[in-house]
């Protein structure tokens, strides 16, 4: 069965400086991935996806992941946070676009 | 375009009464989906449907709660007995099929006693 991991439960950046966000998965076959972000008393919002092609893929709000097979990873990237990135993220994997899972996600703080 | 709906927001009931949560999918969205959010963890899908058909319940307590997703556009996701365990934020999400991008409403809070 597939897993997420995301090993950072809480991360603080400063406003202007540059965001990683690790993601590692369990998957037997090739995965299709996600990141979505949360924002109190919000919903779910697609960032971006991977289920082929290029490893590097680019999302909305300036985002970015790179898919890495070797080390299972599809860490999120973005060069430089702003103060409206404060927020939940959370990686997904799934069979296709359905019967996702999702990791327990990581709070994005943003200091000034 | 409008999102997902759901009612209400936020809900609080003691133990053992009983609750039920609506959401209303984009429109023309076939695939619709309910999933639970405790606190301090990814959201867990609960139960997919295809249309108004059942595609996949195999992670709802069948014993408590039920769904149903009647003409295939809104669907009612109910507990009954509710128990302290299933205080939670439930989310539908919806998708234009079974294999395009999810989209989720804002959530129902629920809060037992």
């Amino acid at each position: 069965a597939q897993s997420v991991t995301q090993p950072d439960i809480h991360i603080t950046v400063s406003e202007g400086a540059s965001l990683e966000l690790r993601c590692n998965y369990s998957y037997g076959a090739t995965p299709y991935l996600f990141w979505y972000v949360q924002s109190p008393g919000q919903g779910l919002q697609l960032l971006l996806k991977y289920f082929s092609g290029d490893t590097l893929v680019q999302g909305i709000k300036g985002f970015e992941a790179e898919f890495k097979r070797s080390q299972s990873s599809f860490n999120l990237r973005k060069p430089s946070v702003h103060w409206s990135d404060a927020a939940e993220y959370f990686c997904a994997v799934g069979t296709g676009f359905q019967k996702l899972v999702f990791g327990t996600g990581t709070r994005l703080l943003v200091s000034p | 375009e409008a999102g997902v709906a759901q009612s209400p927001r936020y809900k609080i009931i003691e133990k053992r009464q009983s609750v039920a949560f609506w959401c209303n999918p984009i429109s023309g969205h076939a695939t619709l989906y309910w999933y639970q959010q405790i606190l301090g963890q990814g959201p867990k899908l609960l139960i997919q449907f295809q249309n108004n058909g059942v595609v996949d319940d195999s992670q709802l307590p069948k014993d408590r709660f039920s769904a149903e997703r009647l003409k295939g556009v809104d669907s009612t996701l109910k507990i009954q007995p509710a128990k302290l365990e299933d205080s939670a934020v439930y989310l539908c999400a919806s998708s234009l099929d079974a294999q395009e991008t999810q989209y989720f409403g804002p959530g129902t809070r629920l809060l037992v006693l």
